[in-house]
């Protein structure tokens, strides 16, 4: 079994200001896992992956998430916000295999204050 | 070229009616997914195909009926459509025998029931 928890429903920050998106998972198997950002009326972009290769992620547009095993997360942030950071995020989990299939948090808006 | 590409864009019908939901991809990928957005934006798998044989049904109802006619197209077809069913429906492939199974999404066809 596997599920993707992401606190909160919304997070507002300030142009230029930290950005900083939580994600906690659980997998009975290593993980893979995913965020991928979902701007207004758009589909699903896939921002970046951890697939055990390193432990922090770079990812597309400046953001970047590190794999912690001992506290089961794969929190999102990025050093400054722009304004076009504005979107939906959502973090989700798969493994290897034919059955496998991604499993999403409920996701987090990210508002940028000017 | 549109990896994975879902048409109709936008379909608005009547409860009652029938309506299918077509999605290709040229990737060359052998597994293909459904995924339904709620209007709370909750992402969830509905089913899955790899070379043309169902995978995955997350305890759809039977109204809903996928149809794989070769592994570059999965189609969605419902019947007897509900208020319930207004959500939009993403597309996705990958190819599970890759490093991570990494899943790229159409982007989505918005169905409103009335």
């Amino acid at each position: 079994a596997q599920s993707v928890t992401q606190l909160g429903s919304h997070v507002s920050v300030s142009e230029g200001a930290l950005v900083l998106l939580r994600c906690n998972y659980s997998s009975s198997v290593p993980p893979y896992l995913f965020w991928y950002v979902q701007y207004p009326n758009q589909g699903l972009q896939l921002l970046l992956k951890y697939t055990s290769a390193a432990t922090l992620v770079k990812g597309i547009n400046g953001f970047e998430a590190e794999f912690k095993k001992s506290e089961t997360s794969f929190h999102l942030t990025k050093p400054s916000a722009h304004m076009s950071d504005a979107a939906e995020y959502f973090c989700a989990v798969s493994r290897a295999g034919a059955n496998s299939k991604l499993t999403f948090g409920k996701g987090i808006t990210l508002s940028v204050r000017p | 070229d549109t990896a994975v590409s879902q048409t109709p864009k936008y379909l608005v019908t009547q409860m009652g009616n029938d309506k299918s939901i077509k999605c290709e991809q040229n990737l060359g990928h052998d597994t293909m997914y459904w995924y339904k957005q709620d209007s709370k934006k909750f992402l969830k798998i509905m089913f899955s195909y790899n070379n043309k044989e169902l995978i995955i049904n997350e305890t759809v109802p039977n109204r809903f009926s996928p149809k794989s006619p070769d592994k570059a197209h999965l189609n969605l077809h419902i019947n007897s459509l509900e208020l319930g069913d207004s959500a939009v429906y993403f597309c996705a492939s990958s190819q599970v025998d890759s490093d991570y199974n990494e899943q790229f999404f159409g982007p989505g066809t918005r169905l409103t029931v009335l």
